[in-house]
């Protein structure tokens, strides 16, 4: 299958730095990337909606200028944690989707630990 | 409210016995439903995927029912391992455009030796 790669895969930092996780569609064209949030034992929760070129939808409830979405290519989007708090701590995922020549899939990334000291 | 229903307990089961999960779901008319498999620390990996007019779908020891009446997918794995051990979620696209998946809240396997 499609291969959605995630980087960094852990990242702690401190209180109120900035904090950038990319996301990257290896082998196909995605027309479409999410981002997730998930807490421990929860299911994953939509952040954010992105097209490549145009801004990120963003889900009721989560602050866009606190995290900023950038899809800059069919391939590429980064998710930007800004001034990071400790209740920022959380497992973010990426996904993207494409056509692959039936339907629209979507692949997820592997996630990313953030941890906010 | 639109909801997505699993099991939020753990299922334990032994080795060799047929698991089963139910994933309800209301006030959605979805084009089809997949289910996810995800380990620890690691993002979900798409395990199958049926449409409404699909009763049953395999792929070698999983089996997935679709039951739009009922508004209810159920998940078996046969034979199970250990190795089946993980967390097992359903996804419905919501507005059927190809534009989002909705989860549910997923169900834990633990399948002992």
């Amino acid at each position: 299958g499609a291969v959605v790669s995630q980087h960094p895969s852990r990242v702690i930092c401190k209180s109120g730095t900035s904090v950038k996780i990319e996301c990257r569609s290896l082998d196909f064209q995605a027309t479409t990337m999410f981002w997730y949030r998930q807490f421990p034992k929860k299911s994953l929760m939509l952040m954010a909606t992105s097209n490549e070129g145009s801004k990120a939808t963003y889900e009721q409830g989560v602050e866009k200028d606190k995290f900023l979405i950038n899809h800059a290519s069919l391939t590429l989007s980064t998710l930007t944690v800004t001034s990071a708090h400790p209740e920022d701590s959380s497992f973010y995922i990426c996904s993207a989707r494409g056509f692959t020549g039936v339907i629209n899939e979507q692949f997820f990334g592997p996630g990313t630990r953030l941890t906010v000291l | 409210s639109q909801k997505i229903e699993q099991n939020s307990e753990a299922l334990n089961i032994q080795e060799g016995k047929t698991a089963t999960l139910t994933c309800n779901y209301t006030n959605y008319s979805p084009a089809y439903l997949q289910w996810y498999r995800q380990d620890p620390g690691r993002g979900p990996v798409f395990l199958l995927l049926i449409r409404e007019n699909e009763k049953e779908k395999r792929k070698e020891r999983l089996k997935v029912t679709f039951d739009t009446t009922l508004k209810q997918s159920l998940f078996h794995i046969t034979a199970s391992q250990p190795a089946d051990s993980a967390t097992y979620l359903c996804a419905l696209d919501i507005d059927n455009a190809g534009n989002m998946l909705t989860f549910g809240g997923g169900t834990r396997l633990m399948v002992k030796p």
